[in-house]
């Protein structure tokens, strides 16, 4: 089954810009979808097919998919920006969900 | 604007089978896939399963042969049934059904149910 890798952690200063990968087989050939968690609260999306920004989510959240590799980009970062990220995609193939392991933003 | 509510009990038994409903509001449960997620503590999301309107289902291969799901048009609800392992609480985690990207256009989450699993 596919498999979506993420690192562990991202830390980035306020005003900065922080960049969290998911990596996948030839991830480019599928639609990766991003998600925010905060504690104790559902994931709210933040980007979809790559790059979509989804109503009321801000600029300053941005999202690309390349080769193995897909990226949510996050600029001027915010306090309140921090939280988990995982990465989403829809294997057509079998018809699965898969989830990244998720990313843990911490703000400096 | 879509809502999804989880329901069930919070507490069950090892060895045991976990059932849980969402009831979906706001809009029509047809035309869309229907997915449970979990997670446990401390731990990231994992995808449980899904089932479409017409019943047709697709599971996590890790749970495949403990899960099952129905769907009940009329009441706009649809359910989880996990057949718990006996003597671990590998179960324990908060459950969230959902709409998600990618198999629908609709990206919409319940607040999620905890469920512990002890004797």
């Amino acid at each position: 089954s596919y498999v979506l890798t993420q690192p562990p952690s991202v830390s980035v200063a306020p005003g900065k810009t922080a960049r969290i990968t998911c990596g996948g087989n030839k991830i480019e050939r599928k639609s990766v979808h991003w998600y925010q968690q905060k504690p104790g609260q559902a994931p709210v999306l933040v980007v979809h097919d790559d790059s979509g920004r989804p109503s009321g989510v801000p600029e300053r959240f941005s999202g690309s998919n390349s080769g193995n590799t897909a990226t949510l980009t996050i600029s001027r970062v915010e306090a309140g920006d921090e939280a988990d990220y995982y990465c989403q995609v829809w294997d057509s193939s079998n018809d699965h969900v898969v989830f990244g392991g998720g990313t843990k933003l911490t703000v400096l | 604007q879509v809502h999804l509510q989880e329901s069930g009990p919070g507490l069950v038994k090892p060895s045991e089978t976990l059932s849980l409903t969402c009831t979906v509001s706001g809009g029509s449960i047809t035309n869309y896939y229907w997915n449970w997620i979990r997670q446990s503590p401390g731990r990231g999301l994992e995808w449980v399963g899904y089932i479409y309107d017409n019943g047709s289902a697709n599971y996590n291969p890790s749970l495949r042969s403990r899960v099952s799901t129905s769907v009940d048009t009329s009441k706009e609800q649809f359910s989880l049934k996990l057949r718990l392992i006996s003597v671990t609480a590998a179960d324990t985690a908060v459950y969230f059904c959902a709409s998600l990207w990618g198999p629908n256009d609709m990206d919409v989450w319940g607040p999620g149910t905890t469920v512990t699993v002890s004797s």
